[in-house]
């Protein structure tokens, strides 16, 4: 089994609409992170968390929230989905260890916004 | 202001010869430096990385060095082989950041028979 999953993998709505994506770790790990991908501009940090009571805004945070309901469980919503929203959108999870942080990655949600 | 460049875009190479990916940072206060690995519908896995102290890391095919007066570092796949082929992202991490990780816009390998 997948130790970071996401769901749904694919996903298609409207203009307007709310939806949720969900991210699922069996890791362990207490930090969990969303990031969208776009081509052309690699990874960039929507929302993270430093454990379940730790929410922070990354770099691009407007039009996005998100649940920490558990360790193991974070959420990302869109509260009214706009056509720029159209991306890839990863989990990740990590600890820090060594010195440093590797981030582990669930396999992605595509979002088409129409 | 992006802190994490990789300034190709593509990347072609044969097989059995080196592929050599580059990377370039502006912050001098990164701790650490690591390179992901992704596949079409896949997410990105950690494939290296490098402490700022270090010059070179090695693990079987991959080498990383590091240039810190260039703020430059590279990964290197000797030999490349055709499953290699996949987008690679540089990332950058320190304390100063909290560990977040900055990522870099990726580079396309593709290696040809």
């Amino acid at each position: 089994d997948a130790d970071v999953t996401q769901t749904p993998r694919n996903r298609i709505t409207k203009t307007g609409k709310r939806i949720m994506l969900e991210c699922s770790q069996t890791k362990g790990h207490d930090r969990m992170y969303w990031y969208r991908q776009d081509p052309g501009l690699g990874l960039q940090l929507i929302y993270y968390s430093f454990d379940v009571k730790d929410i922070n805004k990354g770099e691009i945070s407007d039009g996005y929230s998100v649940s920490r309901q558990a360790q193991a469980k974070f959420s990302l919503s869109l509260e009214s989905a706009i056509p720029n929203q159209t991306a890839l959108y990863f989990c990740a999870t990590s600890e820090p260890s060594g010195g440093q942080e590797t981030q582990y990655f669930g396999p992605g949600t595509r979002l088409l916004v129409l | 202001d992006q802190q994490v460049k990789q300034n190709s875009p593509s990347l072609s190479v044969q097989e059995g010869r080196i592929s050599i990916l580059n990377c370039d940072y502006t912050n001098s206060m990164f701790d650490y430096f690591l390179w992901y690995k992704k596949y079409p519908a896949e997410g990105p896995t950690f494939l290296i990385s490098i402490s700022s102290i270090k010059d070179k890391n090695e693990d079987g095919r991959f080498t990383v060095f590091l240039n810190k007066s260039a703020k430059h570092l590279s990964l290197h796949i000797v030999p490349s082989q055709p499953g290699d082929s996949a987008v690679y992202f540089c990332a950058a991490g320190g304390s100063y950041n909290t560990d977040k990780l900055i990522f870099g816009t990726g580079t396309r390998l593709q290696v040809f028979p």
